[in-house]
């Protein structure tokens, strides 16, 4: 299956700042995925980022405060911005993987605290 | 409305016992996968498992296997002779098409701790 590399892996963030989270993928994927957990909560999708064309959102999530990027087929950042404590959660991201059978690898995560 | 429901929000089992643990889906579609991965405390989420909704026997995957029942919308992982590692977050997930992109939906989870 594929690899993916997300960075970083835990921060610690004042309140009002912004962070970016970056996946690598080792190989070339269409589709990559951004999920976020609340403490104690299941994974709720943020938004499917397709490279070439703008991510699209889920509900109850926007750009402004999740910013993505897919520059190329291998690589995405999120950006947390303007963070407050709700924001405190882990952040993943996903790839739907043709290398793999059955089509999801997973980052290891970033664990965000907001002071 | 709720598409994957895991009505145990925590389990406690024995080392060496075995263990089911419970998941219901919803969907209109004929063409749907479900999945069943652990988290641990670590946040990485581990897949243990897969069935398609076209697969007539039941998945296995070493120790762990899918109790598929199609006409329940029900895909209950079984854990044979639990481990202390087993200890763990544990999602159930389907895969359904939307809009051109197969997207993962997740249940609440099940928190399983296996008591030596």
């Amino acid at each position: 299956s594929a690899v993916i590399s997300q960075k970083p892996s835990r921060d610690i963030c004042q309140r009002g700042t912004s962070l970016t989270i970056q996946c690598q993928v080792d190989s070339q994927v269409t589709m990559m995925f951004w999920y976020r957990q609340q403490p104690g909560q299941s994974l709720t999708l943020i938004a499917t980022a397709n490279q070439g064309s703008e991510a699209t959102y889920e509900s109850g999530f926007v750009i402004d405060k999740f910013p993505i990027s897919r520059p190329n087929l291998t690589f995405s950042t999120l950006t947390v911005s303007n963070m407050s404590p709700e924001d405190s959660s882990i952040y993943l991201c996903s790839v739907e993987d043709q290398h793999f059978n059955y089509g999801y690898t997973f980052g290891s995560g970033t664990r965000l605290t907001v002071v | 409305a709720q598409k994957i429901t895991q009505t145990q929000p925590g389990m406690f089992v024995q080392e060496k016992e075995a263990v089911t643990l419970d998941c219901t889906y919803d969907t209109s579609d004929q063409s749907y996968g479900l999945f069943w991965y652990k988290q641990p405390s670590s946040g990485e989420m581990i897949f243990l498992i897969y069935q398609g909704s076209y697969d007539e026997q039941n998945a296995t995957e070493g120790r762990y296997s899918l109790n598929f029942q199609k006409a329940r919308k029900s895909a209950n992982l079984v854990i044979s002779a639990s481990q202390l590692g087993d200890s763990a977050m544990y999602f159930c997930a389907m895969r359904e098409p939307d809009q051109g992109a197969q997207k993962l939906v997740f249940g609440q989870g099940t928190r399983l701790t296996i008591n030596p």
